[in-house]
Parts: structure tokens; sequence; C-alpha cells
């Protein structure tokens, strides 16, 4: 079983601010990591996911995020934010079985990133 | 187009109603989902369907009903609703093969039970 531990319920930051959302996980086998966002009243969307490959993955928007597989950590940073990345951010793993990732993303329970001007 | 579309988008109704949320997805996918979010923003997996078969089933309780018709659709009927089901819950549809293990959501029907 896969769980995913995110200790920062909320985050805030000035804009133009560097920031870094904490995000590890737990498994027995290897897994697939995800970052989604969502905005207020809004559905969640795809921002990066490590599947193999280099341990650091982009977003189109800045963001990225480094798989850490000693540490158990998959943390994503910004070097600067802006007023429009406010939203709740929500780590989440897939484990892998032989054939690929199982049917089952497990999600962290969010942080909440606060951009103040 | 709207890849995955629920409706309604948003319910309100009264303890011991019947209420049902659709769900239907263009993006070709074979795999669907249902998950709860609930008013601390967690989210946990209820229901996934692959090809119109039950594949995952957690601990729900048996008043809610997931139905799929066709691989494009998955539907989620909750009898005799109960203040605790208030919550915003979210369909969300991903392929099997390769299975990347990425889940492309709706944008979530909020259920409030007065």
């Amino acid at each position: 079983a896969q769980s995913v531990t995110q200790l920062d319920s909320q985050v805030p930051v000035f804009e133009e601010a560097p920031v870094e959302l904490r995000c590890n996980y737990s498994s027995s086998v290897s897994v697939y990591l995800f970052w989604y966002v969502q905005y207020p009243n809004q559905g969640l969307q795809l921002l990066l996911k490590y599947l193999s490959g280099s341990t650091l993955v982009k977003s189109i928007n800045g963001f990225e995020a480094e798989f850490n597989k000693s540490q158990t950590s998959f943390h994503l940073r910004k070097p600067s934010v802006h007023i429009s990345d406010t939203a709740e951010y929500f780590c989440a793993v897939s484990g892998l079985t032989y054939g690929g990732a199982t049917n089952k993303l497990i999600f962290g329970t969010g942080t909440l990133l606060a951009v103040q001007p | 187009d709207t890849a995955v579309s629920q409706t309604p988008k948003y319910l309100v109704t009264q303890m011991g109603n019947d209420k049902s949320i659709k769900c239907e997805q263009n993006l070709g996918h074979d795999t669907m989902y249902w998950y709860k979010q609930d008013s601390k923003k967690f989210l946990k997996i209820m229901f996934s369907y692959n090809n119109k078969e039950l594949i995952i089933n957690e601990t729900v309780p048996n008043r809610f009903s997931p139905k799929s018709p066709d691989k494009a659709h998955l539907n989620l009927h909750i009898n005799s609703l109960e203040l605790g089901d208030s919550a915003v819950y979210f369909c969300a549809s991903s392929h099997s093969f390769p299975n990347t293990g990425e889940l492309f959501f709706g944008e979530g029907s909020r259920l409030t039970v007065l």
C-alpha cells in the first residue's frame, strides 16, 4: 500500500519569492509520482509527473519537482511565485505492478499556496 | 470541448432523498473513477471501472451505487442521503494501457445535504 504526507497544510508567501511545497511518500513497491493543482471551485489539473528517467521534472509554468528515492520525497519548487499561483496543491502516488501503475492514485491532504502581494 | 464532464455541478437536497451524478469523458479512456473530496479537501477514491467492470470498490456504504453503461460514462447514484455525504464528488478517467497512473478530472459536483 502507498501513502502520501504533505506536512504543510498552508504555505503563505509573498509574490516573486521562492517556494517549496513538501511531499513525502511511503511505498513497498516502485512508484509514479504526481503533483496536481486545484484552483478555487475547479477540478484537479495535472501539474507535473515523475514516471522514470530524469529525477527532475518541470512544468510549463515554472514549477519543478525532484524525485529523491533515498528520502522518499517529491518536493515541489518554484523560484518566483505569482498571485495566480494561489491554489491547493496535491501530491499523489501510484504504485507500480507488472504492466504499469495500479488504478489507484493516492493523494496527500493538500497544501494551500497563498501568494500575497 | 470538455474532456471529463459532470452534471450537475451543484446539488442541494434534504436528508433521506436519492440523487444521481452523471459523468462522461470524450478522451477515449477505458477506466473511470469516482473520488470524494471532503470539507478539509481530502481526496479519497470510491470506485473505479475498467471497460464497464468494477475494479476498485473502497469501503463505501451500500447507499452508493456506481453504474457504467459504457466505457465513456460512469454515473453515481446515492440513496437515503445523509449529512455526512455532503462533499464534492469528482469523476476522473485514465488509460489502462499504457497505465501511467495519470488521471484526468472533471470539475466536480458539490453535494450539500440539509
